[in-house]
């Protein structure tokens, strides 16, 4: 296992098309975050699983976004009705289940552009 | 609004020099990470300190916390060009992280 892996590295896609997100975890993880990054700042969390279950979701997933993670291991963020504000790189992290907050291993991103 | 910020926003130095970033947040943390991010990359795993730790070393990282300031510093020894990247503090309330809006430095050969 070489980690987190992100698929596809870069998406351009046209203002109202839909565009779906993979990240495949390190296998034996059981948690799964995405995250969102523009230009010149940190990440911002979008959401978050323990295995199969969503635990938590931003503010800033419009009902727009949907995020599965149908069996507990890979996990797939889609976005309706793209925006040109959606246009950023979209972060996937893991990290096992332990103690609370270890270390989140990160994925190299999928960068959106909305033309 | 972010619960850690980072300062200064950008950093430059001569190879060899030091380099040290500071995050600040604002409510109870769990942990701090610091992360460190090359242009268009994902984010790497640097040094995690918990809320009940002072200081934290790793290789040429250097780590403090201090949570009667909501505060931790991150020092980077002897810099080296390589040493080129953009750095976030991440701060752990609960199950999610969140991020501070970077240093950016810069190391001249």
């Amino acid at each position: 296992d070489t980690g987190v892996s992100q698929d596809p590295r870069h998406k351009i896609t046209k203002r109202g098309q839909n565009v779906t997100f993979r990240c495949d975890p390190i296998s034996e993880h059981n948690r799964l975050y995405w995250y969102r990054q523009t230009l010149g700042q940190g990440p911002e969390f979008l959401t978050y699983f323990q295995n199969e279950a969503q635990l938590e979701k931003s503010r800033l997933l419009s009902d727009r976004f949907s995020a599965e993670r149908p069996k507990g291991s890979f996990s797939t963020l889609e976005i309706q009705r793209t925006e040109q504000g959606d246009s950023a790189m979209y972060l996937c992290a893991s990290s096992p289940l332990g103690q609370p907050n270890t270390e989140a291993f990160f994925g190299q991103g999928t960068r959106l552009t909305v033309v | 609004s972010q619960q850690g910020e980072e300062d200064p926003q950008a950093l430059s130095i001569q190879e060899g020099e030091n380099a040290t970033m500071n995050c600040s947040y604002k409510t109870s943390i769990n942990n701090l990470q610091w992360y460190r991010q090359n242009s268009g990359r994902g984010l790497v795993h640097l040094i995690l300190i918990r809320s009940n730790e002072r200081e934290k070393h790793s290789g040429r990282l250097r780590v403090t916390l201090d949570t009667s300031k909501k505060s931790s510093s991150l020092l980077i020894t002897a810099s080296r060009a390589a040493d080129t990247a953009s750095y976030f503090c991440a701060t752990d309330a609960s199950s999610k992280s969140t991020f501070g809006d970077g240093t950016t430095l810069t190391v001249k050969p």
